[in-house]
């Protein structure tokens, strides 16, 4: 199974602060087909999860341009660009190329 | 609009079945390259992908748990199913049916306790 290591698994930010998360995958996330399925979620306190980023970098339609993804192969980054009290919550980073499709551990962003 | 809603039964006993339906609106599982999938979520934990079902009806399982998931649809009616045989405490958790291999739209989770 792809596994996929989260760093670090706690942030803690002020408010307006950019702010990184990386996701490590112990295999390419390189599809034959060419895509590269990983993308990013949200889950905000008891909430289920939402969707931000899919195929690496595209931002899923409503979600605020201060988040943004990069990445290829097995590294790949989540940045928020001046945090705001709404992103708390905990990030995950998920893999739909390779099955069984598999999640990060997470990374929970807080306030400092 | 899209929506998914899940059901089950909120608790049952170890050893029994769990059974799921997941109710969705605003697209159809008939069309080509859609799924449904489910991911389970032990409190304060990580979330954990279970199985998903394809619009052809292909279906894909956790291997860590394969032997006691079945994955089913009912097209006309826009339901998916999971059922997990042999339940144990371990799997206590909100279970929560996502569309597509992108996860973009969730459910709300439905909390399943499993005790004697």
């Amino acid at each position: 199974d792809v596994v996929l290591t989260q760093t670090p698994p706690t942030l803690s930010a002020t408010i307006g602060q950019s702010v990184s998360i990386s996701c490590r995958s112990s295999q390419s996330l390189l599809h034959s087909n060419g895509n590269t399925y990983l993308n990013w979620l949200l889950q905000r306190p008891g909430q289920p999860p939402q969707l931000l980023i899919y195929l690496v970098s595209r931002l899923e339609s409503g979600v605020p341009n201060r988040f943004s993804g990069s990445g290829s192969g097995t590294d790949f980054t989540l940045k928020i660009s001046g945090v705001e009290a709404e992103d708390l919550g905990v990030y995950y980073c998920v893999q739909s190329t390779h099955a069984p499709w598999t999640f990060g551990g997470g990374t929970k962003l807080e306030l400092k | 609009q899209v929506t998914l809603k899940e059901s089950g039964p909120g608790i049952l006993q170890p050893s029994q079945t769990l059974s799921l339906t997941c109710s969705f609106s605003g697209f159809s599982l008939s069309t080509y390259g859609m799924c449904v999938g489910w991911i389970r979520q032990s409190s304060g934990k990580g979330l954990e992908w279970l199985a998903n079902i394809w619009w052809n009806d292909d279906k894909y399982y956790n291997p860590s748990l394969k032997n006691r998931l079945t994955i089913s649809k009912d097209t006309s009616n826009n339901q998916a199913f999971l059922k997990i045989t042999n339940m144990d405490t371990a799997d206590t958790a909100t279970y929560y049916c996502a569309r597509n291999w992108a996860f973009d739209y969730w459910g709300q989770g439905v909390m399943v306790t499993v005790s004697s």
